[in-house]
């Protein structure tokens, strides 16, 4: 069964700091990756994407992740965050392919200090 | 319409009431996703459909809880005889096909049973 680890309940950052978000995960293939972003009264928001390929990708809002087979993780970073980052974080993990569902780790909290 | 729709927003009800909720998702998309979030953990999957056709329902708790799409558009979940363990936040979600396009959330419906 797919699993996923926010081993980080709650983050605080200074503004203008860089920013790691943890995430590991268990899945017996290669995993489709997620991350979302949920703000206060809002739903959740589709971040960035791992399918395959380059274990690099870019998402919005400027933050990108890094697919690390080996360890398996997915961390989320930001080189510089606004207080507008503050949030929600979530990590999922699904098999892709139409197979239907994600399975979400419980979500890590940014607080951003001014 | 531009976004996924959930109605209503908020709903209080009486401990064995039925309730039914609504979910509107992007015009023309395939695949919609119900999960249920608690506090303070992510999003659990309920149950997904394909157009009309429902793929996974391995996610609903017991029987008292049921979901529909009949057109392949509007789809609704029903949770019958409510008990308290039930209230949390639903949430609904659409993809183009497939979650290889990661999710579009709605804002969800929080259920208070009481």
């Amino acid at each position: 069964a797919q699993s996923v680890t926010q081993p980080d309940i709650h983050i605080t950052v200074s503004e203008g700091a860089s920013l790691e978000l943890r995430c590991n995960y268990s899945y017996g293939a290669t995993p489709y990756l997620f991350w979302y972003v949920q703000s206060p009264g809002q739903g959740l928001q589709l971040l960035l994407k791992y399918f395959s390929g380059d274990t690099l990708v870019q998402g919005i809002k400027g933050f990108e992740a890094e697919f690390k087979r080996s360890q398996s993780s997915f961390n989320l970073r930001k080189p510089s965050v606004h207080w507008s980052d503050a949030a929600e974080y979530f990590c999922a993990v699904g098999a892709g392919t139409n197979a239907g569902k994600s399975t979400f780790g419980d979500g890590t909290t940014l607080t951003v200090k001014p | 319409g531009a976004g996924v729709s959930q109605s209503p927003r908020y709903k209080v009800t009486k401990r064995g009431q039925d309730v039914a909720l609504r979910c509107d998702p992007i015009s023309g998309h395939v695949s919609l996703y119900w999960y249920r979030q608690a506090l303070g953990q992510g999003p659990e999957f309920l149950t997904y459909f394909n157009y009309e056709a429902q793929q996974d329902k391995s996610g609903l708790p017991n029987d008292r809880f049921s979901a529909e799409r009949p057109e392949g558009s509007i789809s609704t979940l029903t949770i019958q005889r409510t008990e308290q363990r039930d209230s949390a936040m639903y949430r609904c979600a659409s993809s183009p096909e497939g979650e290889d396009y990661g999710y579009t959330f709605g804002s969800g419906t929080r259920l208070t049973v009481v």
